[in-house]
């Protein structure tokens, strides 16, 4: 069956990054985009960017330009999120999910940011 | 940017019909889906397309779309479906967008 098995929680310092990764399995990793999203503590879901798995273009939501990059192993059917600069408001839960309607997800990934 | 809003809150008693709404700027244009979330829980796509369901997901569920208004439509609900719900659109602009979740509560 379709899993995506993210990496574990992470803890950060401000101005530290951080970078999810997002192992899918049960079919072909080439086939699917993979979509980010993250919701932080109580707040609605926020889409962040995706790639095309297999051509490797990304889109960023304008809220994080220039600080998250998404990128992907194709050897490895893993995908990955890298976030740049974090501050306290980015301490949330990062999930990655199955392009194009997201009908798999990840467990998610929490990431806490404090000094 | 393009908005959804969804009502922060919707009551149903079991057996009842639950409706929740997504409003957008000629959203009845885009292709809408919906997820079910349970606390600290993945989303679960519920209705993807306006209105088709994916396997395994009760035929109670259902959705449609049109002009500014899309609505996801939770038939004989039970005390399992409780839980929160999110429109999802993909926009012309290339961005996806939520909205802000719909929390029901079976009375």
């Amino acid at each position: 069956q379709v899993q995506l098995v993210q990496s574990g929680a992470a803890v950060k310092k401000p101005g530290a990054s951080v970078k999810v990764s997002c192992k899918v399995s049960g079919y072909t990793f080439s086939i699917y985009a993979i979509h980010w999203v993250r919701q932080a503590p109580g707040q609605r879901l926020e889409w962040m960017g995706w790639i095309n798995t297999d051509n490797d273009h990304t889109k960023y939501s304008q809220k994080f330009q220039g600080r998250v990059t998404i990128t992907r192993d194709t050897s490895a059917s893993t995908a990955y999120m890298e976030l740049s600069s974090l501050r306290s408001e980015d301490t949330a839960v990062y999930y990655c999910a199955r392009g194009p309607s997201f009908d798999s997800w990840g467990q998610g990934t929490l990431v806490t940011v404090s000094s | 940017s393009y908005v959804l809003t969804q009502p922060p809150s919707v009551s149903v008693a079991p057996g009842k019909t639950a409706r929740i709404t997504c409003g957008g700027n000629s959203i009845g244009s885009e292709s809408v889906h919906w997820y079910q979330q349970k606390p600290g829980q993945a989303p679960v796509l519920v209705i993807y397309y306006d209105s088709d369901r994916p396997s395994g997901i009760p035929e109670r569920f259902s959705g449609s779309n049109s002009g500014n208004t899309a609505t996801l439509t939770i038939s004989r609900v039970e005390a399992g479906d409780e839980a929160g719900y999110y429109c999802q659109v993909w926009h012309s602009s290339g961005d996806h967008v939520f909205g802000g979740g719909t929390k029901l509560t079976v009375l």
